[in-house]
C-alpha cells in the first residue's frame, strides 16, 4: 500500500533563508511520481513541482527543488530564498503508474510559517 | 478562464438534507476526481472518473453519489447529510499519470 509521511507539523524559517520539507514514501512499484502541492490560507491547492521515479535529475521549478533519493524514498521539498508568502502549507503527494489514472496519495502536511 | 471550477464555494445545511456540488475542467482532461480535506487537513481521495466511467471508489458511504454527464464535468451528490459530512471537497483532474493535477477552488459544507 502507498504511504507518505511528512515528520514535521510545523517549521518556521527566516524570510530569505532555504528550508527543506521532508517527504519520504513507500511503494513497491517501480514507476511512480510525486508531487508537492501548496495550500495558503485561502484554502486553494496549488501545483510546486514534480518528480518521476525514473527522472535522472533532481526537479527544480524556480525556488523549489525536489531533493529526490530514490535508495532512502525521500522526495524533500527546498525553497530558497523564503518569503513572507510562503506561509502555507505544504503537501508531498504519491502517485503510482501501474496503468490507467490513479489517484493522489497525500502525506499530513507541513505548516510552513516565514518570519520577517 | 478558470481551469477547474467548483460551485458552491460554501455551503451550509442541516442535518439530513440532500446537497449537491458541481464540478466542471475546460481542461479538456480525462480524468477528474473528488478529494475530501477534513478538519485536520488531510486530504483522500473519494472518487475517480476516467471518460465518464467510474474507476475508483474509495471505502465512502452509499450516500455519496457521483455523477458524470460529461468528462468535462463530474459532480457530487449527498444524501441524508451527517455532521461528520462537514469538510472541503475537492475536485480536480488530470490528463495522464505523469503529470498533475488540477484543482478546483473547493467547497467548504457545513452541516448543522
Amino acid at each position: 500500500a502507498q504511504k507518505i509521511t511528512q515528520t514535521q507539523p510545523g517549521m518556521f524559517v527566516q524570510e530569505k533563508e532555504a528550508v527543506t520539507l521532508d517527504c519520504t514514501y513507500d511503494t513497491s512499484d517501480p514507476s511512480y511520481g510525486l508531487f508537492w502541492y501548496k495550500q495558503p490560507s485561502s484554502g486553494e491547492m496549488i501545483f510546486l513541482i514534480y518528480q518521476g521515479s525514473y527522472d535522472q535529475q533532481n526537479a527544480t521549478e524556480g525556488r523549489y527543488s525536489l531533493n529526490f533519493q530514490k535508495a532512502r524514498k525521500s522526495a524533500n521539498l527546498v525553497i530558497s530564498a523564503s518569503q513572507l508568502g510562503d506561509s502555507a502549507m505544504y503537501f508531498c503527494a504519491m502517485r503510482e503508474v501501474p496503468s490507467g489514472n490513479t489517484p493522489l496519495v497525500f502525506g499530513k502536511g507541513t505548516r510552513l510559517s516565514v518570519i520577517a | 478562464d478558470t481551469a477547474v471550477s467548483q460551485t458552491p464555494k460554501y455551503l451550509v445545511t442541516q442535518m439530513g438534507n440532500d446537497k449537491s456540488i458541481k464540478c466542471e475542467q475546460n481542461l479538456g482532461h480525462d480524468t477528474m476526481y473528488w478529494y475530501k480535506q477534513d478538519s485536520k487537513k488531510f486530504l483522500k481521495i473519494m472518487f475517480s472518473y476516467n471518460n465518464k466511467e467510474l474507476i475508483i471508489n474509495e471505502t465512502v458511504p452509499n450516500r455519496f453519489s457521483p455523477k458524470s454527464p460529461d468528462k468535462a464535468h463530474l459532480n457530487l451528490h449527498i444524501n441524508s447529510l451527517e455532521l461528520g459530512d462537514s469538510a472541503v471537497y475537492f475536485c480536480a483532474s488530470s490528463q495522464d499519470d505523469y503529470n498533475e493535477q488540477f484543482f478546483g477552488p473547493g467547497t467548504r459544507l457545513t452541516v448543522l
